[in-house]
Order: C-alpha cells, then structure tokens, then sequence
C-alpha cells in the first residue's frame, strides 16, 4: 500500500493557461476526493467520485474546472484558463466504503499551484 | 451545511506539557469527527478520529473527547515533543449520504518548545 499519490507535486503557470493534476487513490478504494487548501485555511471539498461516477460537486468548482476517474482507477483535476485566485494546493483523497477502514479518508501529499 | 470552528489558532506548549484543541460543529447529524495532522508543505495525515456512538477514544499519548449535546470534540495531546509541532485540523462529516464529505475547522499551529 503506497498511500494515494500526486502528480505533479508543483506546478508554476502563466494565467491563462491550462493546468492538469493526476491522483492515484489508495488501491482497492472506491471512493476519490479532490479538495482545495489555501494559506492558514483548512481544505476545501471539491468534489467527489465513487468508482467513475463523480457524484457530488461543491459550488465552489467553477465551469473553469473538471475532474475526471474514467475507469474508476486514477482521477484528473483539469483548470482551464487559471486565474492567479487558483493558486493553492489541491489535495486528493480517497476511502474504501467497506472494510476495517470504515470509510476513513486519506490525502495524498497535495499539488500546490502557483498562478503567475 | 455544516460550520467548524477550531481554537486556538496558534498553542505553544513546552516540551513534556499537554496540549488541548476545541472544536466545535454545527450539523447535529455530524457523526464521524477525525482529526489530521500537518506539517509544512505535506498533505493532512490521520492522527485519530472518533464517531458519534463514542464519548472518547484514546490511541497512546492521544485522546479525542466528544460531547454530541454541546456539539464539540476535542484533542488532547499529552508529553508533548517537538515532533508533536505542526498544524492540527479538526474535521466533522455526515455519513449519511453517498459521500464522507469533511467540512474542517481553520487549524492551530502547535509548537513545542524543547
């Protein structure tokens, strides 16, 4: 078990611009999240897919945003023409509903973004 | 939806001291209440968490204390050591729907002072 893993873990962007983000959740975990954090903030919910269905959207995920689990493996956090308000660190997450877990969720290490 | 608030913001302790963080929620159908752990540059990591047919739960020199009437939970950190220094997030949620969806408290830096 090698915890849910982030790709990249940095990225500088011009505005404008189009930014992706590649989550591998936990294996075996159906359950994937995508949250944002900000400076001294806690996360952010995003939004949420069990196996490839995205199942629930924060409003904060504006139509600037898409996530993505096309076979219910590997998810994608897509920003299309970033705005210097997107800079932050984008945190992937994932559970298992059943099992000793108890649907606990774990993060990944983040992918912070910074909009220049 | 479901409002946490976390204090303080910021806890200096000295090396061997306890630490206690407050949190407080609420969505009384909150019933799952974990607590992450920080440090610089990293993602959250589960350090403990606690659920709603439980008044404490106690892992080592960790402890998390819920009271549903009042609507607030607490972490209780005792022989603190700098290793302990990061920022703390409480989190509540509401398993009731599809999703485990975590609204999470503003954080307190911790610092342990050796």
């Amino acid at each position: 078990d090698t915890g849910v893993s982030q790709d990249p873990r940095h990225k500088i962007t011009k505005r404008g611009q189009n930014v992706t983000f590649r989550c591998d959740p936990i294996s075996e975990h159906n359950r994937l999240y995508w949250y944002r954090q900000t400076l001294g903030q806690g996360p952010e919910f995003l939004t949420y897919f069990q196996n490839e269905a995205q199942l629930e959207k924060s409003r904060l995920l504006s139509d600037r945003f898409s996530a993505e689990r096309p076979k219910g493996s590997f998810s994608t956090l897509e920003i299309q023409r970033t705005e210097q308000g997107d800079s932050a660190m984008y945190l992937c997450a994932s559970s298992q509903r059943r099992g000793p877990s108890g649907n606990t969720i774990y993060f990944g290490e983040g992918s912070w973004l910074t909009v220049v | 939806g479901e409002n946490v608030e976390q204090h303080p913001s910021t806890l200096s302790v000295q090396e061997g001291d306890s630490a206690v963080i407050k949190c407080t929620y609420s969505d009384s159908a909150s019933n799952y209440f974990p607590w992450y752990k920080q440090e610089l540059g990293k993602g959250p990591q589960l350090i403990i968490d606690i659920r709603s047919n439980v008044g404490e739960k106690k892992d080592q020199r960790i402890a998390v204390t819920l009271n549903k009437t009042a609507k607030h939970f607490s972490l209780h950190i005792t022989e603190t050591q700098p290793e302990d220094s990061a920022v703390y997030f409480c989190a509540a949620s509401d398993s009731s729907g599809s999703a485990r969806q975590l609204t999470f408290g503003s954080g307190t830096q911790l610092t342990v002072l050796p």
